[in-house]
C-alpha cells in the first residue's frame, strides 16, 4: 500500500519567493497533519484537517503561512513570502480518527531550505 | 500548554545493554500513546503503542503510569540497529498528537 506521500523531496528557494509544499494522505484516512521539525524546537504541529476542515492552525506561525484541503486525497501548505528561519523539515502525517488508537503516519517529509 | 517532555540524552551503550527512556506528558486528558522511531534525515515511524497494562513487542517494552503522567520505553539486549531518535507522543481522541523532542540512542560494539 502506499504510504503517505510528499513533494518535492527538497526545495531551495531564495528569501521572498512562494514555496508550496503537497501531500497526499494514505487512502481511506480522514485527518491530516502538517509538521515542522528543527533541531531546536523538535516536531511541531502547524495544522491538522479533519475531513477536509481545518480544525486547528494555532500552530501556523504567522500569515504567511496557509493550509488547504481541497479534497480527501491532497493537501498544500504555502508559504508566501517564505523567510531563511522557514529552513526546516516539514512533515505530513495522516491518520484514521474516530478510531480509539489515532496512529499517524508520516511521509518522507520536504526539506526545505531558504536562502 | 500541552507538552510532553523527554530527556534528549545522548545515550550512548554499549551492544546487548538494557536502556530506558521516560516521557513526561502535560495533559491529563490524553488517551493515545506512543513510542515512535526516527533514523537520521528519516521521517518519524510507529515503533509501538502504549497501552495501560503495558505491552512487549521482542526487545521492547512500553508502560504507561497515568498516576503520574509518563510513559517509558525499555530496550533489552541493545542492537547496533538500534541506534536512531525516539520519540514520544501523546494525544486525545481524535486530535492532533503532541510529540516530544526526542531521546537519542547510540548503541556502540
Amino acid at each position: 500500500d502506499a504510504g503517505v506521500i510528499q513533494s518535492p523531496r527538497h526545495e531551495v528557494t531564495e528569501m521572498g519567493q512562494e514555496v508550496t509544499l503537497r501531500c497526499k494522505p494514505i487512502s481511506g484516512h480522514n485527518s491530516l497533519f502538517w509538521y515542522r521539525q528543527t533541531m531546536m524546537r523538535g516536531l511541531e504541529l502547524l495544522i491538522y484537517f479533519n475531513n477536509n476542515v481545518p480544525i486547528d492552525d494555532s500552530g501556523m506561525p504567522e500569515d504567511r503561512f496557509s493550509a488547504k484541503m481541497p479534497n480527501a486525497s491532497f493537501s498544500t501548505l504555502k508559504i508566501q513570502p517564505s523567510e531563511p528561519r522557514d529552513s526546516a523539515v516539514y512533515f505530513c502525517a495522516s491518520s484514521r480518527t474516530g478510531m480509539t488508537k489515532n496512529i499517524q503516519y508520516f511521509g518522507a517529509g520536504t526539506r526545505l531550505s531558504v536562502l | 500548554r500541552k507538552e510532553v517532555e523527554q530527556d534528549p540524552g545522548p545515550f550512548n551503550v554499549p551492544e546487548g545493554a538494557t536502556v530506558a527512556f521516560n516521557c513526561t506528558y502535560s495533559n491529563s486528558a490524553s488517551q493515545s500513546f506512543f513510542w515512535y522511531r526516527q533514523d537520521c534525515r528519516k521521517e518519524p515511524k510507529l515503533l509501538m503503542s502504549v497501552y495501560s497494562s503495558g505491552n512487549e513487542d521482542g526487545r521492547f517494552t512500553a508502560q504507561l503510569n497515568r498516576a503520574s503522567q509518563y510513559i517509558s520505553l525499555l530496550i533489552r539486549d541493545s542492537k547496533l540497529s538500534d541506534s536512531a531518535t525516539y520519540l514520544c507522543a501523546s494525544g486525545e481522541a481524535g486530535t492532533a498528537l503532541i510529540f516530544g523532542k526526542g531521546t537519542t540512542l547510540s548503541v556502540s560494539s
